[in-house]
């Protein structure tokens, strides 16, 4: 099973801040199979990017993910406050498959 | 558009079955390249992937869940089901049915079911 573990599991931005969250992989993966999901209190998550780097429809253009093998980062340009969420990043490259434990982003 | 719909039971005696059923519209759970699947959130918010049936009909499991789960689909009503037995406090879960894209990532989720092991 592959692990994947976020850091930090919490953290608070102000509005504006560039904020990046890291997702660190027990074994390497192919970046067509590292995804990112956004869930807001009481709602689903909600797919935010997929193959590493693609926004899915809807998702402003501050946000953006980037990496390969092993280690791989979500980025928000500019914190906004519609941002508060909790991220989690998901990996689709073998069974079962897994998400990492989230980062609780809130804002100052 | 895509729209997933959990219904079950919300409240399940220890050691009991739970049965849920995800509702599926605006596509067929038989087109092609398409995964529907099962997750939990556990209380404390982390996320385990149960399974999916492929939509030819093919079924994995995590292996960790694979003794005391079923995952069975009605391509007439447009359902999948999900059935779990043998409960227990740790079950305690909201639990989502999920659209998986060829791509290996979730691009439709149900709102959501809660389900409680209690006696």
């Amino acid at each position: 099973e592959i692990v994947l573990t976020q850091s930090p599991t919490t953290m608070a931005a102000s509005p504006g801040e560039k904020i990046t969250i890291t997702c660190s992989a027990s074994s390497s993966i192919s970046s067509n199979y590292l995804h990112w999901y956004q869930q807001k209190p009481g709602f689903s998550p909600k797919l935010l990017i997929y193959r590493t780097s693609n926004l899915a429809s809807g998702v402003p253009a501050r946000f953006s993910g980037s990496g390969s093998g092993t280690s791989y980062s979500l980025t928000i340009g500019t914190m906004e406050a519609e941002d508060v969420a909790t991220y989690y990043c998901q990996q689709g490259s073998s069974i079962p498959r897994t998400f990492g434990g989230g980062t609780k982003l809130e804002i100052k | 558009d895509v729209q997933l719909q959990e219904s079950g039971p919300g409240l399940v005696k220890p050691s009991q079955t739970v049965s849920l059923t995800c509702t599926v519209t605006g596509i067929s759970i038989t087109t092609g390249n398409y995964r529907w699947s099962w997750i939990r959130q556990f209380p404390g918010n982390k996320l385990e992937w149960i399974g999916y049936i492929y939509y030819s009909g093919t079924i994995t499991y995590n292996p960790s869940l694979t003794s005391r789960t079923t995952i069975t689909r009605d391509t007439s009503k447009n359902q999948f089901f999900l059935e779990m037995n043998s409960l227990t406090a740790e079950d305690t879960a909201t639990y989502y049915c999920a659209r998986e894209d060829y791509g290996n990532f979730m691009d439709y989720w149900g709102q959501g079911t809660s389900v409680t092991v209690s006696s």
